[in-house]
């Protein structure tokens, strides 16, 4: 079944306390993004990467890290995470640039960080 | 900066209703636009693409007028299984997300 695989889905921690959401795709799909969503904001780009070793910063990058060792994976990272990271995070992917027609966004079924 | 906005709702329809959804966008320059579903709690899934001439998928139309710069989605025959929230979305490269319409279909 093809889909997106977050890990955690649900997850408490406290300011401060490294930590790393994974994610991975059985697609194949070059092009990878993380996304956060927050009450009246919507849906925001945090980082994405066009393949292997290619990132870039999306809308809303500060107090993140990603990186894209492998094709299936793209983990997000927050070095030193604080309360108002505190969201709901989407990873996604679609096998061509996510602007293009036939672009389809596939995303994961959500991490929800809460940051004390 | 509201490169897309739409109207939040919540639109409450009975079942089989016609509803329709309305999304504004301020970048004249936008290539593409989709509408995304967003069942509650869940991740979104894409409903359409909307080409420029305007298409149709079973009860819901999608349509884009550049000229005024908004885009609009036509659902028939509402079902229950149709309440969600709506995202409208527009691409410059990068996808930029609406906040959403929700939509609550009561029997």
């Amino acid at each position: 079944e093809a889909q997106v695989t977050q890990n955690p889905r649900y997850l408490i921690t406290v300011t401060g306390k490294k930590l790393t959401v994974t994610c991975s795709q059985n697609m194949n799909h070059e092009y990878m993004s993380w996304y956060r969503q927050d009450p009246g904001l919507g849906l925001r780009q945090i980082y994405y990467s066009m393949n292997v070793e290619v990132t870039d910063k999306g809308d809303v990058p500060e107090g993140y890290k990603v990186s894209r060792k492998e094709k299936r994976n793209f983990p997000l990272i927050l070095e030193s995470p604080s309360p108002n990271q505190t969201s709901l995070y989407f990873c996604a992917s679609s096998s061509v640039p996510s602007g293009s027609l036939g672009g389809e966004l596939f995303f994961g079924e959500g991490s929800r960080l809460t940051v004390l | 900066r509201k490169e897309v906005e739409q109207d939040p709702g919540p639109f409450n329809v009975p079942e089989g209703a016609t509803v329709a959804f309305n999304c504004t966008y301020s970048n004249s320059a936008s290539q593409s636009f989709f509408w995304y579903r967003q069942d509650c709690r869940k991740e979104p899934k894409l409903l359409m693409s909307v080409y420029s001439s305007g298409n149709e998928d079973g009860r819901f139309t999608a349509q884009l007028n550049r000229a005024s710069q908004y885009i609009s989605l036509l659902i028939r025959d509402s079902k229950l299984s149709d309440s969600a929230t709506y995202l409208c979305v527009r691409s410059q490269g990068n996808l930029i997300f609406g906040k959403g319409t929700k939509l609550s279909v009561k029997p």
